[in-house]
C-alpha cells in the first residue's frame, strides 16, 4: 500500500489566491482527517470524514476553508482566498475501520503552504 | 473541549531511558496514543493505552492512569535517531465517532 498520499508536498501563493489541497487515503480506511501543524498552535484538527460524510468541522478556523470527500479515495481542502496567516504544514491521515484504535491513524507526508 | 499538557523539551543520553509524561482533561475520553514526528515528517503512530496499565512495544512503553488522567511514554536503550518531537493524543467519542487532539508535543534531544 502507498500510504496517504498528499499533493502538492509543496505549495506558494499569494495572498486572495485560492489554495486547493488534495488526499488519497489509505484504501479500506473509513476515517478521514485534515490536520494543520504550525510552531504556534501545534497540530490542530480541521475536520473530519467518516464514510465520506463530514463529521465534524468546529476546527475550521473561517468560512475560507472548505472541504469536501465526494468519494472514498479523494478528499479536497480549500482555502478561498488565501491569507499568510494561512501559512502551515497541512496534515491529512485516515484510519483503519472499527471501534478499535490499536492501529492509530496513518499521516500523509503533509503539504507545506507559504502564502506571501 | 479537550486539553493536554506534556513537556515541551527533554534532554536525556544516548543509551539512557527517558520518561515523557502527558496530563489530559477531556470529557468522552476513550484512549490515549503516542506519535513520533522527526524534522519535516509526518507523525507517526506508535502505542495506544484504552485501559490502565502498560503496554509495550519494543523499546518503548506507554502507561495510562484513567483514574489520574495521566499517562507517559517510555522510551529505553535511547538511540541517537531517537531525538525527535513526540505527541500524545486523546481519542474521545462523541456522537458515536472517535476524534484525535493532539497534545503540543515533547521534543527530545539525545546526546551522545
Amino acid at each position: 500500500d502507498a500510504g496517504v498520499i498528499q499533493s502538492p508536498r509543496h505549495e506558494v501563493t499569494e495572498m486572495g489566491q485560492e489554495v486547493t489541497l488534495r488526499c488519497k487515503p489509505i484504501s479500506g480506511h473509513d476515517y478521514l482527517f485534515w490536520y494543520r501543524q504550525t510552531m504556534m498552535r501545534g497540530l490542530e484538527l480541521l475536520i473530519y470524514f467518516n464514510n465520506n460524510v463530514p463529521i465534524d468541522d468546529s476546527g475550521m478556523p473561517e468560512d475560507r476553508f472548505s472541504a469536501k470527500m465526494p468519494n472514498a479515495s479523494f478528499s479536497t481542502l480549500k482555502i478561498q482566498p488565501s491569507e499568510p496567516r494561512d501559512s502551515a504544514v497541512y496534515f491529512c491521515a485516515s484510519r483503519t475501520p472499527g471501534r478499535s484504535s490499536n492501529y492509530g491513524y496513518t499521516f500523509g507526508s503533509g503539504t507545506r503552504l507559504t502564502v506571501v | 473541549g479537550q486539553s493536554l499538557e506534556q513537556p515541551s523539551e527533554v534532554t536525556a543520553v544516548e543509551g539512557a531511558i527517558v520518561q515523557i509524561n502527558c496530563t489530559y482533561q477531556t470529557s468522552g475520553f476513550y484512549g490515549l496514543s503516542w506519535y513520533q514526528q522527526h524534522d519535516g515528517g509526518a507523525p507517526t503512530f506508535l502505542s495506544y493505552n484504552a485501559l490502565d496499565g502498560l503496554e509495550e512495544t519494543g523499546r518503548f512503553s506507554s502507561f495510562l492512569s484513567r483514574s489520574d488522567s495521566y499517562g507517559y511514554l517510555l522510551l529505553q536503550e535511547l538511540q541517537m535517531k531517537d531525538s525527535a518531537s513526540y505527541f500524545c493524543a486523546v481519542t474521545v467519542v462523541k456522537g458515536g465517532y472517535q476524534k484525535v487532539t493532539f497534545g503540543t508535543g515533547t521534543k527530545l534531544q539525545v546526546i551522545p
